[in-house]
């Protein structure tokens, strides 16, 4: 069973609506949550970081993380086609030298 | 644009060349990784160097050998790659590399095929 699981999509959904990414996992030794954006032919980028469980906001974007239920979220409002990318979750005990677990991401397309 | 530069950023080889990735941070950090990317599987992670030290291998094959020479620099020397070797080759950056938060920065990654 792998530590993290993200949900595959892949997702379509029309211009404005609201987005839910989503991502279980196993180990609850995982302190730092990480969401990741990746557009074709480009590196990942960081799109938000989370310590712990709560919520995090950031423009359009709200990451939310639930350590009793070991499920993380990312939330996108008011979407547009510039979000068409792959998204990708990660985590990490923050003890091992940097090492972070990531999901297998969800590709996202945002028609006009 | 990233603080991370990879080079180059398309590769072609044959199994029997030998190669080198280059990856470059301007962002003064002290750990870099790196990564490989297949279609349609996670990321997986190859080597982590934290303050030039490799302190992580995860079972990388030997054709793959990795270098850094100070903080700003990582390469990756290839030798006999097989076919299955092709994939986008990430390399990251993070300020630590330690204990804390592990926000990694990726550069654009070289895609390479071997034929």
């Amino acid at each position: 069973q792998k530590e993290v699981e993200q949900d595959p999509g892949p997702l379509s959904v029309p211009e404005g609506a609201i987005v839910s990414l989503n991502c279980t996992y196993s180990n609850s030794a995982f302190q730092y949550f990480m969401w990741y954006r990746q557009y074709s032919r480009k590196g990942p980028e960081l799109l938000m970081y989370t310590y712990s469980s709560g919520n995090k906001e950031d423009g359009r974007f709200t990451a939310q993380v639930d350590k009793s239920s070991k499920y993380i979220s990312l939330f996108i409002r008011d979407s547009q086609p510039s979000d068409s990318a792959t998204y990708l979750c990660a985590m990490s005990r923050g003890d091992n030298a940097g090492k972070s677990t990531f999901g297998d991401g969800t590709t996202l397309t945002v028609k006009p | 644009e990233t603080g991370v530069t990879q080079t180059p950023r398309h590769l072609v080889m044959g199994m029997t060349n030998k190669k080198s990735l280059k990856c470059e941070q301007h962002l003064g950090h002290n750990a870099m990784y790196w990564y490989k990317q297949s279609a349609k599987k996670p990321l997986e992670l190859m080597f982590v160097y934290s303050l030039e030290e490799r302190v992580e291998n995860n079972s990388v094959p030997s054709r793959f050998s990795p270098e850094c020479p100070n903080s700003s620099h990582l390469f990756l020397h290839l030798h006999t790659l097989q076919p299955e070797d092709s994939a986008l080759y990430l390399c990251a950056s993070s300020p630590s590399g330690r204990a804390g938060t592990d926000t990694q920065y990726f550069g654009p990654g070289t895609r390479l095929t071997v034929l």
